[in-house]
Parts: C-alpha cells; structure tokens; sequence
C-alpha cells in the first residue's frame, strides 16, 4: 500500500536554528498538509497546499513557517529560527482528491533544546 | 469554523465488549467526518470516513460510525473489543475542498482482560 513517507523519524535542534522537515507524498496525491502533535496534545492542522500554493494556513502557521514543493516528489516544512515550543511531533499527510481520507506520514519527532 | 469535540478522553472496555467512542462536531457547512487511530509512537491510520452518501460507514479492523445530522455525531462503534485496539482515538472534520482537519482532542481506549 502507498505511503507518506517523512524523514528524519527524530531531529533535535539547538534553539534559534532553521530546520527543515521533509515529506514525500505519495505519488499521484493532489493535496498536501502539515499538522503538529505537541506531547499530550491533539494533532493540530498546519497548513494545506494545492496546485503550487497555500491554500489555508492556521494561525499556527506564522512567518517562521514555510513549505515549498521544490520537485515532483518532496514537500517540505522550514521553519526558520526554533522556539522551545516549537517542539512537537510533525506530521505530513497527503490525499488525491478531496473526497477521499488523508493519508499520515508517521511523523517527524522534533526536540528544540 | 468547524470544531470537534470527543467526549470521554479515556475509555475503558472489557475485552469482548462494545466499544463506543463519542464524537460530536459543528461545521457551518455538510461536513466530512474521520476517525484516525493512533498507536503508541506511530502516525495517524485512517478507520473510516465519512463525505456523502449512507450514513453508516464500516471501517478497517470491524469498526462502523453513523452519521447523525439532527445530533451531529458521528459516534464510533465496535461490536467486540479486542486487546490490539487499545489506542488513541481521534475524530476529525473537514469542510470540504482543500481544508485541513480539524481533530478532537483524542479519545484513549483502554481493554481490560
């Protein structure tokens, strides 16, 4: 079965440092998103990307954040200078169309210390 | 703007029993409606879903939820708990087009032996 592949698994990052989290779709998914888990906390919606661009973005998803799709395949999640509370499992999800379900990377466990 | 709310953050059966996870949404438009399960350390799996059509969904590993317009729920069933469905639990709604989710706050389902 297709999958939402998100790499690394786990990546700690000195605060104030940017950090990229990577994300292949799978492949001929049409929307893509990102979503946050803090410890203990529900998941929390990111930001959607269609045809290109953002398509909705959460108050969440400050000037710190950006993703960009750079080639056929990857989509990423910058975030340009970590805060402690940055610190949260990320997850990546993609679906094909928007009457079908979303399908979740298994996450990217980020540590800001 | 849609929200979630699952009432019951933990839930305790006795193996062999029904399991029922409640879940109540608002959305200011028809709604499609998820449940993810998800395992210790691991990503969100898709149970069952919900866009148009019948209103009783069946999912993976012997899971069904009713969509129930004049209450807004969206209730998750299982005749017979097993041991390997311990897990968390989250209902989701989306409002169509290229939105993100929005998750309750989770739903911890313990079996008993």
């Amino acid at each position: 079965e297709p999958e939402v592949t998100q790499t690394p698994s786990h990546q700690v990052t000195q605060m104030g440092q940017e950090v990229i989290l990577r994300c292949v779709p799978i492949s001929n998914h049409l929307y893509f998103y990102w979503y946050r888990q803090i410890l203990g906390q529900k998941v929390e919606f990111l930001v959607s990307f269609y045809n290109n661009e953002i398509s909705e973005k959460s108050e969440i998803f400050d000037d710190q954040f950006s993703v960009e799709r750079p080639d056929g395949s990857n989509f990423t999640l910058k975030i340009r200078s970590t805060k402690l509370e940055d610190s949260a499992m990320y997850f990546c999800a993609s679906r094909e169309g928007t009457a079908y379900g979303y399908t979740f990377g298994s996450g990217t466990r980020l540590t800001v210390v | 703007a849609q929200s979630v709310t699952q009432l019951g953050s933990h839930v305790s059966v006795s193996e062999g029993a029904l399991v029922l996870l409640r879940c109540n949404y608002s959305s200011s438009v028809p709604p499609y409606l998820f449940w993810y399960v998800q395992y210790p350390n691991q990503g969100l799996q898709l149970l069952l879903k919900y866009t148009t059509g019948a209103t009783l969904v069946k999912g993976i590993n012997g899971f069904e939820a009713e969509f129930k317009k004049s209450e807004t729920s969206f209730h998750l069933t299982k005749p017979s708990a097993h041991m390997s469905d311990a897990a968390e639990y989250f209902c989701a709604v989306s409002e169509g087009g290229a939105d993100g989710l929005t998750f309750g706050k989770g739903t911890h389902l313990i079996i008993q032996p």
